[in-house]
């Protein structure tokens, strides 16, 4: 069981310019999340899934987006990157069971905006 | 913002001792969840209590939780220099999001 597959691990990206973030389960679960990790800021959501096909905006949503075309896969889009998007981003599933469920997080993709 | 607060930031011990972590929120739950994380790793859950529950135990972790104040702590008795990490607390609020806590850094000597 791969549980949750984040790639890349490492980007470097110059500003303005585009890329996708790729999230996969293998676990069927129905809720998948992206979060940003920052140092003293912990980590804060910025798009969420609750199904494929469903999707909704979290805390820090601007400057992303996201689909959900399948179960498996929740892509988050860097639509023109800015050094304020430099961070550490992460993947998680949980299934649902109206969210009494733990989380299972990807180990993360450290991406640098210069 | 919806995060809670989570005291203290940081925390340092020497093994054999215990560590308490707190978590304090601001809305309903319907469950709030302890994370562990290791420097340059994804979180790994360690715990979740219901809000109907008061308290829960697992290993070493000890977890409470008032739902009349908004807060849980965490407790790790008799802690090892493998504990070393980052711990999160994180609350379910309607909708389904997970909302984090800034974490407490752990630091356990040998």
């Amino acid at each position: 069981n791969a549980g949750v597959t984040q790639t890349p691990k490492f980007q470097v990206l110059k500003t303005g310019q585009s890329m996708t973030l790729q999230c996969a389960q293998d676990m069927n679960h129905e809720y998948m999340s992206w979060y940003r990790q920052d140092p003293g800021m912990g980590l804060r959501l910025i798009h969420y899934s609750v199904g494929a096909g469903i999707t909704d905006q979290g805390e820090v949503p601007n400057g992303y987006n996201v689909s959900r075309s399948t179960t498996e896969d929740f892509p988050l889009r860097l639509l023109s990157a800015a050094p304020s998007q430099t961070s550490v981003y992460f993947c998680a599933s949980s299934r649902g069971d109206r969210g009494n469920t733990e989380a299972f997080f990807g180990q993360g993709t450290r991406l640098t905006v210069v | 913002s919806q995060q809670g607060e989570e005291d203290p930031q940081a925390l340092s011990i020497q093994e054999g001792e215990n560590a308490t972590m707190n978590c304090s929120y601001k809305t309903s739950i319907n469950n709030l969840q302890w994370y562990r994380q290791n420097s340059g790793r994804g979180l790994v859950h360690l715990i979740l209590i219901r809000s109907n529950e008061r308290e829960k135990h697992s290993g070493r972790l000890r977890v409470t939780l008032d739902t009349s104040k908004k807060s849980s702590s965490l407790l790790i008795t008799a802690s090892r220099a493998a504990d070393t990490a980052s711990y999160f607390c994180a609350r379910r609020n309607q909708g389904g999001k997970l909302i984090f806590g800034q974490g407490t850094e752990l630091s356990v000597k040998p």
